[in-house]
């Protein structure tokens, strides 16, 4: 494998299911995230982890739960989601958080989880 | 708020044609900006990037074009092909020396026809 995966590619779930996205990476980077893509919508961050720390937690409700236990994977767990959270889900991974003044760090995605609430 | 757009949701475009998509920006503190690419059932692939000390970057068969005087961004693809068929996203990031947030634009879909 390389790049970043995600699996499942595709989730049918109940409100009342608990479920749980799975992103790995397989590039060294250190950083990972995770987007939230609706139709018609531009990307929305949800999640960032830098070296398995939450960074940011972009008012995201808690049905979303993220987890990093290590650098290379990044877990979504989703309780008692709402048909509205319908939506390609987005892993993605770069080098670090923070660029410098002559690089900037490159976000890789995955292919993305696409969910169905019923 | 803030925010980054885009002037056409859908470009028809012939096969062999150039391509030119549009992005508008109003954040003045971005210094960098990025073209994503994505294919149906796939998630953005980065294609090209420019940051803010510039107002041209060629790759391979795309150029990016920034004006910065009137906060507007291009994504030239020459001599399209079937395979550009995919929404194009712009994205902006507001400091590539902290953390900055990508900050992405709604995206416009290229369909090329034969």
């Amino acid at each position: 494998e390389t790049g970043v995966t995600q699996t499942p590619r595709h989730l049918v779930m109940g409100m009342t299911n608990k479920k749980s996205l799975k992103c790995e990476q397989h590039l060294g980077h250190n950083a990972m995230y995770w987007y939230k893509q609706s139709a018609k919508k531009p990307l929305e961050l949800m999640f960032v982890y830098s070296l398995e720390e939450r960074v940011e937690n972009n008012s995201v409700p808690s049905r979303f739960s993220p987890e990093c236990p290590n650098s290379s994977h990044l877990f979504l767990h989703l309780h008692t989601l709402q048909p509205e959270d319908s939506a390609l889900y987005l892993c993605a991974s770069s080098q670090d958080i923070r660029g410098t003044a002559s690089t900037y760090n490159e976000q890789f995605f995955g292919p993305g989880t696409r969910l169905t609430v019923l | 708020g803030e925010s980054v757009g885009l002037h056409l949701p859908t470009l028809s475009v012939q096969e062999g044609d150039n391509s030119i998509i549009n992005c508008a920006y109003s954040n003045s503190a971005s210094d960098y900006f990025i073209w994503y690419k994505q294919e149906s059932g796939k998630g953005p692939q980065f294609i090209i990037d420019i940051r803010s000390n510039m107002d041209k970057r060629q790759g391979q068969r795309v150029t990016v074009l920034l004006n910065k005087t009137v906060k507007h961004l291009s994504l030239q693809i020459a001599a399209t092909q079937p395979g550009d068929s995919a929404v194009y996203f712009c994205a902006e990031n507001i400091a590539a020396d902290s953390w900055g947030k990508l900050q992405f634009g709604a995206g416009t879909q290229v369909v090329v026809t034969p």
